[in-house]
């Protein structure tokens, strides 16, 4: 089957970095998103991986590691208002996107 | 201002009902889902729409029902054979399926409780 794996809940400090793990196992690969949603909110988009390497994108960055099924997501000099889930979603050989449940990410002052 | 809307936000109907979750967008994009989410699981795909008159099932379409007649518009309607309807509803559009790194955009949601 299918499975992408996150850590359910991180912390951290405001002003801190943090990196997101997310693992998967799927059915081909046609890239890896990253979105983030607020409590009751729409989910939305913060990157795209398809090659491996390091995507850079303001405070926010993403890794890709194909070979090993890996990504991260990267927050630094963290704010409250990054207090959210991010959610990893994987395309694949169908170019359905298969999400992870998502991690709750908790910024404490 | 381009985006989705969906509507209502919240919505309570008694089981046994059927109730129809509308969405809409003024994106000008071809493909368009509906995801279903719980607490403590990832999204999971009801149905999508590539183009206008044609949809697909996806994971967990049994109990749902869709149409596609314009471009703008992809309402769900969640029927009395749904066993567990109450979940958060998200509609969500992008440029196209398949290849690229089109992201999806999503609508505000639905909440829905049957009781």
């Amino acid at each position: 089957g299918q499975n992408i794996d996150q850590p359910t809940e991180m912390t951290a400090t405001e002003g801190a970095i943090v990196q997101i793990n997310c693992t998967y196992q799927t059915s081909g690969f046609n890239g890896l998103f990253w979105y983030q949603q607020h409590a009751g909110e729409a989910p939305t988009f913060l990157s795209y991986n398809v090659l491996d390497g390091l995507e850079e994108k303001g405070r926010f960055s993403s890794f890709l590691s194909r070979s090993k099924g890996y990504s991260y997501l990267l927050l630094k000099e963290l704010q409250m208002k990054d207090s959210a889930s991010y959610l990893c979603a994987v395309k694949d050989s169908n170019y359905q996107l298969i999400w992870g449940a998502g991690t709750k990410l908790i910024i404490k002052p | 201002d381009g985006g989705i809307t969906q509507s209502p936000k919240y919505l309570f109907r008694k089981e046994g009902q059927n109730v129809t979750l509308s969405c809409e967008q003024n994106l000008n994009h071809d493909a368009m889902y509906w995801y279903r989410q719980d607490p403590g699981q990832g999204l999971r795909l009801i149905y999508y729409s590539q183009i206008v008159n044609d949809f697909q099932k996806g994971d967990i379409a049994e109990g749902y029902s869709v149409s596609r007649e314009k471009k703008e518009s992809f309402p769900l309607t969640v029927t009395s054979a749904q066993k567990n309807p109450t979940a958060f509803y998200l509609c969500a559009s992008s440029i196209s399926e398949g290849t690229g790194g089109y992201e999806q955009y999503f609508g505000p949601g639905t909440r829905l409780t049957v009781t």
